[in-house]
């Protein structure tokens, strides 16, 4: 159980172009889910959380007008990178939460390998 | 605020060999901990996590972690180690605050010797 699928799991674009990944629940409903950014061989960077129909909380220095986050059901998110330029190639990694309780473990999906040329 | 250090970025252990991968907190309130492991260009796989029930806690894969408030660890160990445990570990704690964002170590790569 506690299935989270992300798709897609590599992508490859040009420079200029908006990408969009997405995160799904399968066997449980999400309350939460969450977006991270990866660099190589380190840990994971949260870039926002977002709830169930209510706009996404960004950490600092995420620009939300890059990341553009939606959540519009309890099993599907989405992280699109608007304009994506070379800089904006990592892992990007979603996860979910069944509910908001600090108990509750998060589910990964197996993450994103965004390439921008 | 709370915190997670994983000391050794790196260990190395023979096939077989018991593993032992640290992880140290910092919290205010009782903590939720969680180990994950991520292979490569994967996501994290839960193995194991402690919610304040028995400190001795028992995952998948043979691995298990024991809370010890006294020392603020969350150590996590597996008698034997095996070829296919070599990957990247992660400890992380539950934020407290209320927002429940996990705060991550910055992981141990597992790498085991034949």
């Amino acid at each position: 159980g506690a299935v989270v699928s992300q798709h897609p799991s590599w992508v490859i674009c040009k420079s200029g172009t908006s990408v969009k990944i997405e995160c799904r629940s399968l066997d449980f409903q999400a309350t939460t889910m969450f977006w991270y950014r990866q660099f190589p061989k380190q840990s994971l960077m949260l870039m926002a959380t977002s709830n169930e129909g209510s706009k996404a909380t960004y950490e600092q220095g995420v620009e939300k007008d890059k990341f553009l986050i939606n959540h519009a059901s309890l099993t599907l998110s989405t992280l699109t990178v608007t304009s994506a330029h070379p800089e904006d190639s990592s892992f990007y990694i979603c996860s979910a939460a069944a509910n908001n309780k600090g108990a509750q473990p998060q589910h990964f999906g197996d993450g994103t390998r965004l390439s921008i040329l | 605020a709370q915190s997670v250090t994983q000391l050794g970025s790196h260990v190395s252990v023979s096939e077989g060999a018991l593993v032992l991968l640290r992880c140290n907190y910092s919290s205010s309130v009782p903590p939720y901990l969680f180990w994950y492991v991520q292979y490569p260009n994967q996501g994290l796989q839960l193995l194991l996590k402690y919610t304040s029930a028995a400190t001795l806690v028992k995952g998948i894969n043979g691995f298990e972690a024991e809370f010890k408030k006294s020392e603020t660890s969350f150590h996590l160990t597996k008698p034997s180690a095996h070829m296919s445990d070599a990957a990247e570990y992660f400890c992380a704690v539950s934020d407290a605050s209320g927002t429940y964002k996990y705060i991550f170590g910055t992981g141990t790569r597992l790498k085991v010797l034949a």
